[in-house]
């Protein structure tokens, strides 16, 4: 199973909208609706900003949001703060055999 | 507070034998499928291996099969993988992450610990 395909690098100035598109198959992204992202600082664990295409955790601010089309799903975040400059995974459920996929990673720099 | 607490990263030499643990507590451990997911040096996340709340169902990467084995201890809030035949390119940080049973996704994680394979 191959790693979903997500741009190495998206920025952005203090306000900005930024979105990451998280691109697989039919057989993951496209087959199911249980792509969750999750956002990642140096030497940090990862924590979860969405889950189910588009549910945001309690805790997590409503400026990050999820969508998908196909078997493209895309993060975005709305007006962009200094604290949201990380790595940014997308990853998804891809049947019981292959069970979870994740993505190749996103850098999102805060200009 | 929930806490995941992972232990039992340490360098092994190539074709050694590895057992991680990860410690529980602050949430109902048997509610919740547990994974192993890893993330190599300077690099992205990788899936390694599900097991649901009862352990009635185990899942592996292909990357590991075989050589990989997940388990529980719902009576010790404790996960665990034996890691056998180890190769180099399983230098990782392993990180164990927990579920809600019958979600996908990934709702808590541990701090993570290192497993180098080196010689």
């Amino acid at each position: 199973q191959s790693a979903l395909t997500q741009p190495r690098s998206v920025s952005g100035s203090p306000g900005q909208s930024v979105t990451i598109s998280c691109t697989g198959t039919s057989s993951d992204v496209g087959g199911y609706n249980y792509v969750s992202w999750y956002q990642q600082h140096p030497g940090k664990a990862p924590k979860l900003m969405i889950y189910d295409v588009n549910e945001r955790p309690s805790g997590v601010p409503y400026r990050f949001s999820g969508s998908k089309s196909g078997n493209t799903a895309s993060l975005t975040i709305s007006g962009l703060q200094a604290e949201d400059e990380a790595d940014y995974y997308c990853c998804s459920y891809a049947g019981s055999h292959t069970s979870y996929v994740f993505g190749t990673g996103t850098k999102v720099t805060v200009l | 507070e929930v806490q995941l607490v992972e232990s039992g990263g340490v360098v092994v030499q190539p074709g050694g034998s590895l057992r991680l643990s990860c410690a529980a507590s602050g949430f109902i451990f048997d509610n919740y499928a547990m994974h192993w997911v890893r993330q190599a040096p300077g690099k992205g996340l990788e899936w390694v291996s599900l097991i649901t709340w009862d352990g009635g169902f185990i899942y592996y990467a292909d990357s590991v099969k075989g050589r990989f084995t997940i388990s529980r201890d719902n009576g010790k809030n404790s996960l665990y993988l034996q890691m056998n035949s180890l190769r180099t390119e399983d230098t990782a940080l392993y990180y164990c992450a927990g579920s809600t049973t019958w979600t996908y996704h990934f709702d808590y994680w541990g701090q993570g610990t290192l497993v180098t394979v080196s010689s």
